[in-house]
Order: structure tokens, then sequence, then C-alpha cells
């Protein structure tokens, strides 16, 4: 059964906190993806990364960086947590390539951040 | 430029019924692929079902049917025969499919739905 897991599934942090969140995947996928969401606004996308050490910035990067050190894991990395950080984060992967390569989703995590 | 709109952000369907999500998009790319997703309180996204500009027959998958109609930019989702583990947000996404980089995905903003037993 394919998977993608998260760290964890709640966490709270104080503000000026660096943040750590990692997901892992066991698909062999070469895409990975970080978006947030929030209500009313659906899915933003970070960043993603499309190879061990390769990444590119999504739609909101601003106060987040991503670490892709080896395929099967990428981190999201928030260098000091603030209060409209708060938000549930999904990791995702898919194959590379065009044409019908669904994301497979992690669980997410719900940050609040005080 | 993509855009995802969903214009219905809670519906309430009766188990044992049919029910259509609606969900129109803008793309100036000429070839594309829409994705429908699933999000019970659990929070996983599931995927559901994926139709390719390309295809000339609607998507089908069990229970789930997708209604493209391109000249109108739509790709409504159609549940047939709810059941109340169907009770979720639903969200509608879409990705360009021209080669050469990654063409990222773009996500509606969701529609909630309910189904009453």
């Amino acid at each position: 059964d394919v998977k993608v897991t998260q760290s964890s599934r709640y966490l709270v942090k104080r503000t000026g906190e660096k943040v750590f969140l990692e997901c892992v995947q066991d698909m062999d996928h070469e895409n990975m993806f970080w978006y947030r969401q929030d209500p009313g606004l659906g899915l933003r996308l970070i960043y993603f990364s499309y190879d061990v050490k390769m990444k590119e910035k999504g739609d909101i990067p601003e106060g987040y960086s991503v670490s892709r050190e080896k395929k099967e894991r990428f981190s999201l990395i928030l260098e000091s947590a603030s209060t409209n950080q708060t938000s549930m984060y999904l990791c995702a992967s898919s194959l590379a390539g065009t044409g019908h390569n669904e994301q497979f989703f992690g669980p997410g995590t719900r940050l609040t951040v005080l | 430029a993509q855009k995802i709109t969903q214009t219905q952000p809670g519906m309430f369907v009766q188990e044992k019924e049919a029910v259509t999500l609606d969900c129109t998009y803008d793309t100036s790319d000429p070839s594309y692929g829409l994705f429908w997703y699933k999000q019970p309180s659990s929070g996983e996204m599931i995927f559901l079902i994926y139709q390719g500009s390309y295809d000339q027959q609607n998507a089908t998958e069990g229970r789930y049917s997708l209604n493209f109609q391109k000249a109108r930019k739509s790709a409504n989702l159609v549940i047939s025969a709810s059941q109340l583990g169907d009770s979720a947000m639903y969200f509608c996404a879409m990705r360009g499919l021209k080669s050469g980089g990654y063409q990222k995905v773009t996500f509606g903003i969701g529609t909630k739905l309910q189904v009453i037993p």
C-alpha cells in the first residue's frame, strides 16, 4: 500500500522558534510537494522538488525553506515561526512526467504558532 | 495562469441520491488534466478521478463520474448513490500537461458535502 507519512499530526510552537516538518514517501516518486491549507483558500503550493537536492518555489514560499537530501524525504523548515503560519500543512508526492500522475498526500500536520 | 472555481461552499444530499459538485476552470494550456480529490475529516486528501483534456469520453470510477464539458470549461463531479461516508470536502484541481519542467497543480477552494441519512 502506497504511503506518504508526516512526522506529526499536531504541533504547537512559539513565535520565533525554528520548526521542522518531515515528510517521507515509500513509492520512489520523483516529485514531492509542500502545501498549506487554510479555510476559504484551498491548497496553496509552498515548495516542490522534482529530484534530490532540487527545489522550486511555489506560490507562497516566503518564510519557508525546504530540504531534500534523499529521494524519499522532503522537509519543510520554518526558520522563525510566526502566528500567520498557523495552518494545516500537507505533503504530497507524485511520479514525474506529464499525464495522469495524481498526487498522493500525507495525513497533514496541523501547526499552531503561539 | 490557471484558475479553478468551485462556487458551492456547502452541499447537502440525501443518502442514496446522486449529487453534482461544480467546477469551472480557466487555462491557457492547450493540453491539461483535471482531478478531483476527497478530504474526509481525518485530513488526508484522497484522489478520486482524472480527466485529460484530450479524452473523448467522460471519466468514470465506480460511483464517481466526471461531467467534462470542454467548451464550457467545466468539470463537474457526479457522485451516484451517495453514502454517509461520502461526507467530506471535495477539491477540484488541474495541471497543464506540456512537456519540459513540472507543471504545478492548481486547486479550488473546495466544496463541503454532507450526506443526510
